[in-house]
């Protein structure tokens, strides 16, 4: 069946260091892999998205690696501050089994960035 | 503000009442979604919408559960006999072009407790 995971519940990292959250899935070949932030009691909202055939893609301070070989992708937030404090989502489109163009998400990582 | 208006944004009840949860895509939207997640869970996918037909439904979405579109703009998701098991985040969420892509953006959720 398929499969979303990321690679903790939870990280805790110092302000100014480099964060990095690991999406890793299964049975899925997706056309793209997007990434959500989610704050307490909020809705996600979406931050990046990246291509199969894309390697990396930067957003000011955040940059999505995405290997389909692995079938991994890795977040990265440079120079991380404590706004950047949430949780952070990996979700996969691109299949069109059951849900037709629907979107699975992985469980998320609760990013705690200490001043 | 997400351009998806969801309410109310907390319920509480007691089991075996009947709840209803309302989204309001600001503009017009074709896809509407609802998802529903636990604490330290991702959203999981319920049911969409493509204008006013209902297109999916997970297997989560039992008997108990029901959901409207009725003129293809706002959307309903009733929960008749409330279970604990019911306790969760429900999302709205409509389906937007992002960067040539196709990306979801959340109401805030409507929270029910279920006493």
């Amino acid at each position: 069946s398929q499969k979303i995971e990321q690679n903790s519940e939870a990280l805790n990292i110092q302000e100014g260091k480099t964060a990095t959250l690991t999406c890793n899935y299964t049975n899925y070949s997706p056309a793209y892999l997007q990434w959500y932030r989610q704050d307490p009691g909020r809705g996600p909202v979406f931050l990046l998205l990246i291509r199969e055939n894309e390697k990396e893609k930067r957003k000011e301070r955040l940059k999505v690696t995405f290997d389909t070989t692995l079938k991994q992708s890795l977040f990265h937030i440079t120079a991380s501050q404590p706004a950047d404090s949430a949780t952070y989502l990996c979700a996969l489109d691109g299949e069109t089994g059951n849900y037709g163009q629907n979107f699975v998400f992985g469980p998320g990582t609760r990013l705690s960035v200490l001043p | 503000d997400t351009g998806v208006s969801q309410d109310p944004r907390h319920k509480i009840t007691k089991r075996g009442q009947n709840v209803t949860f309302r989204c309001d895509p600001i503009s017009e939207h074709n896809r509407l979604y609802w998802y529903r997640q636990t604490l330290g869970q991702g959203p999981e996918f319920l049911t969409y919408f493509q204008n006013e037909a209902q297109l999916e439904k997970s297997r989560l979405l039992s008997d108990r559960f029901s959901a409207e579109r009725p003129k293809g703009s706002f959307s309903t998701l009733e929960i008749q006999r409330t279970e604990q098991g019911d306790s969760a985040m429900y999302l709205c969420a409509i389906l937007a072009g992002r960067s040539g892509a196709n990306v979801l953006t959340f109401g805030a959720g409507s929270r029910l407790t279920v006493l």
